[in-house]
């Protein structure tokens, strides 16, 4: 089966950084996705990885170790809209199994 | 906008009943992934298809079932309705079969469904 962890929460001050980790034991790899769900919303794209190493993208990155089934995604110069839940994916076999999210919450 | 359209956004039934949930992807993708959102089960796959073939299945029960029509639009059937339906069913489309960075999985709005 698919067990994919993350923390349920994470709260940080507008400007800061946060590092969301995600860990992943899966039958299979293709793929580690991250996606950001505001409450009530579609989940949006934001990274992928499926090489080790770090993707960068504007104030969002992430990070991939296939040796170690371990991402993180990094959100730098915080704001408030970024108060939201990131989602860790991971693509087996053409199925993508998500992880249960991790809730950022932006404070003043 | 995701350019993903799902139909209808709100739906209120009762146990036992049948419903058909829409979706049409977004212009040019072949594959369209369907998932449940719950608040206790997050975000889970149920099943893909890929230009009207069924490509991948996950935890989709046998009250459930969906198909692809040849305009590529999709639709899930959820039938004998139970209390525990009730959740958020999204609709995803992407160009090829798998998804990638070049083209991610594409999520609609979601159809809430409550269960009375």
């Amino acid at each position: 089966g698919q067990n994919i962890d993350q923390p349920t929460e994470m709260t940080a001050t507008e400007g800061a950084i946060v590092q969301i980790n995600c860990t992943y034991q899966t039958s299979g790899f293709n793929g580690l996705f991250w996606y950001q769900q505001h409450a009530g919303e579609a989940p949006t794209f934001l990274s992928y990885n499926v090489l080790d190493g770090l993707e960068e993208k504007g104030r969002f990155s992430s990070f991939l170790s296939r040796s170690k089934g371990y991402s993180y995604l990094l959100l730098k110069e915080l704001q408030m809209k970024d108060s939201a839940s990131y989602l860790c994916a991971v693509e087996d076999d053409y199925k993508l199994s998500f992880g249960a999210g991790t809730t950022v919450t932006v404070r003043a | 906008d995701s350019g993903v359209t799902q139909t209808p956004k709100h739906l209120i039934t009762a146990t036992g009943q049948r419903v058909t949930l829409r979706c049409s992807p977004r212009s040019g993708d072949l594959s369209v992934y369907w998932y449940q959102q719950s608040l206790d089960q997050g975000l889970q796959f149920l099943i893909q298809y890929y230009n009207g073939e069924e490509r991948a299945k996950g935890n989709i029960l046998e009250r459930f079932s969906a198909q692809q029509f040849p305009d590529l639009h999709s639709e899930l059937n959820l039938s004998s309705l139970e209390l525990g339906d009730s959740a958020l069913y999204f609709c995803a489309s992407s160009v090829g079969d798998r998804a990638n960075s070049n083209q991610p999985q594409h999520f609609g709005d979601g159809t809430r469904l409550s269960i009375l």
